[in-house]
């Protein structure tokens, strides 16, 4: 199985403060993704990336920036933290459009 | 983009019996469903998947049934145990070629002794 670590695991931040969720993955997928699990919501993609230098808007972008300097690092970065984004963040790592593996995820609470 | 719809969210079954999700899609062009099992406090862990040249597919206790006419899949736990009590997601890919995959809302499924 596809071997994803996420950095930090919990993370508390102030309104308005700048995040940065980091995701790691050995196992030279070409691509990542980052979610947002949320009570009711299941996981709505965020951003995605076909590879190195690459980055595309999933389904709910806004507040979010996403960067892949390398194959196997994928970051989520917001700019300006709000409430709405507590959440639990995963990051996967996957072939085409098919299987995908899930790190152990990040737990952001924004006071 | 595509739509997936996972009926029902809350099932509760007596430890013995099978268990029976739903799932819906939009996009005629998915061809790659996968389901994932997450326990509370882990991530999401893909269990079985099943793609658009197969109608039925097992793996032990699970079963996935495709019907690409009805665009309608679905996932059969047989002679669950309570290890199977988690929160269960389907997913369906999209046809294009964006690789991505778009989830359903989940169904938090109890097996009671």
């Amino acid at each position: 199985e596809a071997a994803v670590t996420q950095s930090p695991r919990n993370k508390v931040a102030v309104t308005g403060g700048k995040v940065t969720l980091s995701c790691n993955q050995t196992n030279n997928h070409n691509n990542m993704y980052w979610y947002r699990q949320d009570t009711g919501h299941g996981l709505r993609l965020i951003h995605y990336s076909y590879g190195a230098g690459s980055t595309e808007k999933g389904d709910i972008p806004d507040g979010y920036k996403a960067s892949r300097p390398s194959q196997e690092n994928f970051s989520l970065i917001l700019e300006l933290a709000t409430p709405s984004q507590t959440s639990v963040y995963f990051c996967a790592s996957g072939v085409g459009g098919y299987e995908q593996y899930f790190g152990p995820g990040t737990r952001l609470t924004v006071l | 983009g595509e739509q997936v719809e996972q009926l029902p969210s809350i099932l509760r079954v007596q430890e013995g019996s099978s268990a029976s999700i739903n799932c819906s899609y939009e996009d005629s062009a998915s061809n790659y469903f996968p389901w994932y099992k997450q326990e509370p406090g882990e991530n999401p862990k893909l269990i079985i998947d099943i793609r658009s040249n197969m109608e039925r597919k097992q793996i032990q206790e699970l079963i996935v049934l495709l019907d690409k006419k009805a665009k309608r899949f679905s996932l059969h736990i047989t002679d669950t145990q309570p290890g199977d009590s988690a929160m269960y997601f389907c997913a369906a890919n999209s046809g294009g070629s964006n690789y991505k995959l778009t989830f359903g809302k989940g169904t938090l499924l109890t097996v009671t002794p």
